[in-house]
């Protein structure tokens, strides 16, 4: 299958600080990407799904204005959490997904830990 | 609205072959995929149905009905490693991912 690589695995801020996440597709064009959150024992809960060049699309109840998203190109989107709270502290995890492909394909996640 | 239910949680012994089931209302139907997820990890692919029927690949296997919203994982010659979520999810009319809850698969010796 294609490759997505996430970065970094695990990150420790301090609260009030942001915190960038990195998604890349390294093998294939991902037109599609989507960023998940999973706290302990949920399952994932999709946070927004954004389209190259386009801005995202986020899902009821997620604030564009504290979780942004960056598709700026063909192989790379970033999540951003703004002044990072406790509540914060999750798996965040992206996906990926090809022009006309049914298969998203995941990043290893990205663990954070806000202090 | 969308919705997928699997069980739980299901605990099955080592060598043994166990089978989890997961129903699915959607707004259209694209596919549905199982994951296999380790504590702290990023899910991993293991099956993609489409159409009825059952898909074998090595010791898992998935099954699935769209008349009546029905698939199900099975897994055999259960091993220790297999302990783990397993995940389903259904795709969409809009290509998006509609994911299940999760199963915890607890393997005993």
């Amino acid at each position: 299958g294609a490759v997505v690589s996430q970065h970094p695995s695990w990150v420790i801020c301090k609260s009030g600080t942001s915190v960038k996440i990195e998604c890349r597709s390294l093998d294939f064009q991902a037109t599609t990407m989507f960023w998940y959150r999973q706290f302990p024992k949920q399952s994932l809960m999709l946070m927004a799904t954004s389209n190259e060049g386009s801005k995202a699309t986020y899902e009821q109840g997620v604030e564009k204005d504290k979780f942004l998203i960056n598709h700026a190109s063909l192989t790379l989107s970033t999540l951003t959490v703004t002044s990072a709270h406790p509540e914060d502290s999750s798996f965040y995890i992206c996906s990926a997904r090809g022009q006309g492909d049914t298969e998203a394909f995941f990043g290893q996640g990205t663990r954070l830990t806000v202090v | 609205g969308q919705n997928i239910d699997q069980p739980t949680e299901m605990t099955a012994t080592e060598g043994a072959i166990v089978q989890i089931n997961c129903t699915y209302q959607t707004s259209g139907f694209n596919g549905l995929f199982w994951y296999q997820q380790h504590a702290g990890e990023a899910p991993t692919f293991l099956s993609y149905n489409v159409l009825d029927g059952l898909e074998e690949k090595g010791r898992f296997s998935s099954f699935l009905s769209r008349s009546k919203g029905y698939s199900y994982l099975l897994l055999k010659e259960l091993q220790m490693k297999d302990s783990a979520s397993y995940l389903c999810a259904a795709l969409d009319s809009n290509y998006q991912l509609i994911w299940g809850a999760g199963t915890k698969l607890i393997i005993k010796p």
